[in-house]
């Protein structure tokens, strides 16, 4: 079956970078988009960007411009977010999340389980 | 950039229809879908392209669309029915996704 799976959770302190990975798996990795969603303890769900796993190809939204780089192994199935000058903010659950039913037409139905990352100093 | 609207809350009694809307100036050329969030879980995918219910969903979830407003409609609401509910979509050009704030759907 389709399964994204990420990798634990992280405490990092202000101003530092967290890369967390999302392993793919029951599908073919470079068939579909990947997305990155995060949520903020209590918040509601934040798109962040996607990549296209086969070319690479990337959109951020505007507000993580500059701080944020997703990128992908196609080797091992495997997607990552880095996000640069961590702040309290960005502490939250993170999601890989895909897609690979055609009509969904780059949305998605399967998320990964989350990685918590909490900013603290 | 670009924004979905959605009400913060929805307050239903049990039994009851119950609707969510979603606002956006491309909801007339872009897909809405809709995901359900119950505490602790993961979020749901409930309706996709406007109005496609997801397999497994009760037939009392449904999705309209009329101009710049989708409304995700709950007929006859049941107890296991509160939970947040989402609505996502792309921007105008495809490239860009973003989510409504959330609603929160009480039964009453």
């Amino acid at each position: 079956q389709v399964q994204l799976v990420q990798s634990g959770a992280e405490v990092k302190k202000p101003g530092a970078s967290v890369k967390i990975s999302c392993k793919a798996s029951g599908y073919t990795f470079t068939g579909y988009p990947l997305h990155w969603v995060r949520q903020a303890p209590g918040q509601g769900l934040e798109w962040m960007g996607w990549i296209n796993p086969k070319s690479g190809g990337t959109n951020y939204t505007q507000k993580f411009q500059g701080r944020v780089t997703l990128s992908r192994d196609t080797s091992i199935s495997t997607a990552y977010m880095e996000l640069s000058g961590l702040t309290s903010d960005d502490t939250a659950l993170y999601h890989c999340a895909t897609g690979v039913a055609a009509t969904l037409l780059n949305a998605f139905d399967v998320w990964g389980q989350g990685t918590m990352v909490t900013v603290s100093s | 950039s670009y924004e979905l609207t959605q009400p913060p809350s929805v307050s239903v009694s049990l039994g009851q229809m119950a609707r969510i809307t979603c606002s956006g100036e491309a909801v007339p050329k872009k897909y809405v879908y809709w995901y359900q969030q119950k505490p602790g879980q993961l979020p749901l995918l409930v309706i996709y392209r406007d109005n496609e219910r997801s397999s497994g969903i009760p037939e009392r979830f449904s999705g309209s669309s009329s101009g710049t407003v989708v409304t995700l409609t709950i007929s006859g609401v049941q107890a296991e029915d509160e939970a947040d509910y989402y609505c996502l979509s792309a921007d105008s050009s495809g490239s860009y996704w973003v989510f409504g704030g959330g609603t929160k759907l009480t039964v009453l």
